[in-house]
């Protein structure tokens, strides 16, 4: 199993530029997260997908932001445009059945994304 | 606003010594979870504890949980520099799959 897997490890881009962050979940679990990591405001839950359906996007900070999942097997989180706030980062998760199952997160090595 | 909030938010020991990390929260939760970060990496998880158990061990590792109290703490015993980290807990929100982290407690271990 080679765990949750994110490209790129690292993304440096102007002011303006359009960001595709990638994420292939772990094979046959049903729940995928996108997280977000700064010093300021610690870890922040963007938005789920459960069956690659989108289940709670409350906490995309703006319409900049946004994310699909085609397929069981990607998911891209897209920022257009960004802007040097955005720089942190971020992280995508995958869970077999979800916390209410008790089904704990698997995470990858996240992408970080520096925009100047 | 932070489901869980760690204490203390940096701790530093020497290599044997037990680390205690708590961790409190405000609503309601089915489980609560335990995660460590090493530098550059991503979150891994550690222990799953439900809502109606009152401690669980794995390994070299404790969590306890006071449901009445909304706190939970991580215990280390035998500490060794590899468990330098930090170390976040997360609950869900009631009934959501949402889960919300602490800002963690940073651990470092001198050998």
């Amino acid at each position: 199993d080679a765990g949750v897997i994110q490209s790129p490890r690292h993304e440096v881009t102007e002011m303006g530029q359009e960001v595709t962050l990638r994420c292939k979940p772990i094979s046959g679990h049903d729940y995928l997260f996108w997280y977000r990591q700064t010093m300021m405001r610690g870890l922040e839950l963007l938005i789920y997908f459960n069956n690659n359906v989108p289940i709670d996007d409350s906490g995309m900070p703006e319409d900049r932001f946004s994310a699909k999942m085609p397929n069981a097997s990607f998911s891209t989180l897209k920022i257009q445009p960004s802007e040097p706030r955005d720089s942190a980062v971020y992280f995508c998760a995958s869970s077999l059945r979800g916390t209410s199952y008790n089904s704990p997160l698997h995470f990858g090595n996240g992408t970080r994304l520096t925009v100047t | 606003s932070q489901q869980g909030e760690e204490d203390p938010q940096a701790l530093s020991i020497q290599e044997g010594e037990n680390a205690t990390m708590n961790c409190s929260y405000k609503t309601s939760i089915n489980n609560l979870q335990w995660y460590r970060q090493n530098s550059g990496r991503g979150l891994v998880h550690l222990i799953l504890i439900r809502s109606n158990e009152r401690e669980k061990h794995s390994g070299r590792l404790r969590v306890t949980l006071d449901t009445s109290k909304k706190s939970s703490s991580l215990l280390i015993t035998a500490s060794r520099a590899a468990d330098t980290a930090s170390y976040f807990c997360a609950t869900e929100r009631g009934g959501s799959e949402k889960l919300v982290f602490g800002k963690g407690t940073k651990l470092t271990v001198n050998p």
